[in-house]
């Protein structure tokens, strides 16, 4: 079965500081990861998936097969990008995503 | 930019009522999906539907649940006798062939 990890619940960093959101998944065939963002009371939006390889609103992230892992990182924070960052998980096809539980980042001024 | 709208917003419910979640896909998307998210806990899937069928659930999605399409632009899910575990937030999501999943804005269900 597929599992999508986000180990910390609550990330505070200070803006301008650097940020990275951790993702690492289980899953045996060739997964497409994606992360999604959810503003305070808004609906999911997709920040950017990995076979796309951009860098959306200063965020990047980089699929790591060996560690399984599609951490999301940003140089600088900003308060704008304070919310509920969700890493997802697809087997393939049009298959229903897998969630991690999701991360709060909270960008301190 | 096109969006998956979901109505109501917000619904409260007593134990035991039926309750129909509503969403409006995109309109040239052709798979759609419900999920939920139990409040504080993540979000998880619970149907998928393409072609006018379920093309795949989840073991949440059991006999108290229903979806269908009834009219070509409207998807719902249905909840028979709702319990008080069934209070979450209901998302729905669609998707065209070969892209990421757009998602509405949620119905918060409140079962009481």
């Amino acid at each position: 079965a597929q599992r999508v990890t986000q180990p910390e619940k609550l990330l505070s960093v200070f803006k301008g500081a650097p940020v990275e959101l951790k993702c690492n998944y289980s899953y045996s065939g060739s997964p497409e990861l994606f992360w999604y963002v959810q503003y305070s009371r808004q609906r999911l939006q997709l920040l950017l998936r990995h076979i796309s390889r951009e860098s959306i609103k200063g965020f990047t992230a980089d699929l790591n097969k060996g560690e399984t892992s599609f951490h999301l990182k940003k140089p600088f924070a900003q308060e704008e990008d304070s919310a509920m960052y969700y890493c997802a998980l697809k087997r393939g096809g049009n298959t229903p995503l897998v969630f991690g539980k999701g991360t709060r980042l909270s960008v301190i001024a | 930019e096109p969006e998956v709208t979901q109505t109501p917003s917000h619904q409260v419910t007593q134990m035991g009522q039926e309750v129909i979640l509503r969403c409006v896909p995109i309109s040239n998307h052709l798979y759609f999906y419900w999920y939920r998210q139990i409040l504080g806990q993540k979000v998880e899937f619970l149907v998928s539907f393409y072609n006018n069928e379920i093309s795949e659930k989840s073991e949440i999605f059991d006999d108290q649940f229903s979806v269908e399409r009834p009219d070509g632009s409207n998807f719902t899910l249905k909840i028979r006798s709702t319990k008080l575990e069934d209070s979450a937030m209901y998302f729905c999501a669609s998707k065209a062939s070969d892209y990421g999943y757009t998602f509405g804005s949620g119905t918060r269900l409140t079962v009481v």
